[in-house]
């Protein structure tokens, strides 16, 4: 089974429009769970960082975490334009070890 | 802000020639890694590096890789024998708390091996 899978769609939306984007895990160990934003061929920009459970918000960003579930979701309200990327959503537990990426889901927001 | 540096941007290499990738962490951090991504794939984890020694590598991290702290800012990732699935783009990341996996990535090497 995959460590982390993350729907690749893409994923097509009017501006304005809300974004849900979601990764579940298979390993119930993780602890901190982690949002990246990746434009083509450049480094993944982390965008949200959850430890543990609970929602942390950060403008128009909204990140969830039910490690009951292992369950993670982006929210993205009042999509725009520049928001067109790719998100990578990425597991991990103490610093020095791996961080575990999903595939990515590919967003474009239309004007 | 502070930043991830890498150079160089890209590379072109022959294959089975060695080649070094390099990377200045953001200055305060204590903890460097390697990680790849193939073409429209994951981005993979290769390396991580702490204390001047490697604290974990991932299977693909074999005995023609190895990386180098030469000195206080300079972290290295060197390809021994360079092959064709190297091809790549390689990023540098670095964090530093302690106990959080919070990590900031360069903008890449991208490596073409021909």
């Amino acid at each position: 089974q995959k460590e982390v899978e993350q729907d690749p769609g893409p994923l097509s939306v009017p501006e304005g429009a809300i974004v849900s984007l979601n990764c579940t895990y298979s390993n119930s160990a993780f602890q901190y769970f982690m949002w990246y934003r990746q434009y083509s061929r450049k480094g993944p920009e982390l965008l949200m960082y959850t430890y543990s459970s609970g929602n942390k918000e950060d403008g128009r960003f909204t990140a969830q975490v039910d490690k009951s579930s292992k369950y993670i979701s982006l929210f993205i309200r009042d999509s725009q334009p520049s928001d067109s990327a790719t998100y990578l959503c990425a597991i991990g537990n103490q610093a020095g070890t791996a961080l575990i990426f999903g595939k990515g889901t590919t967003l474009s927001v239309s004007s | 802000e502070p930043e991830v540096t890498q150079t160089p941007s890209h590379q072109v290499t022959q294959m089975g020639q060695e080649v070094i990738l390099r990377c200045v962490p953001i200055s305060n951090h204590l903890y460097f890694y390697w990680y790849r991504q193939i073409l429209g794939q994951k981005v993979e984890f290769l390396v991580s590096f702490y204390n001047n020694e490697i604290s974990e590598k991932s299977e693909i991290f074999d005995d023609q890789f190895s990386v180098e702290r030469p000195d206080g800012s300079n972290f290295t990732l060197k390809i021994r024998s360079t092959k064709l699935e190297d091809s790549a783009m390689y990023f540098c990341a670095s964090s530093g708390l302690r106990d959080t996996g919070e990590a900031f990535f360069g903008q890449g090497t991208r490596l073409t091996v021909v």
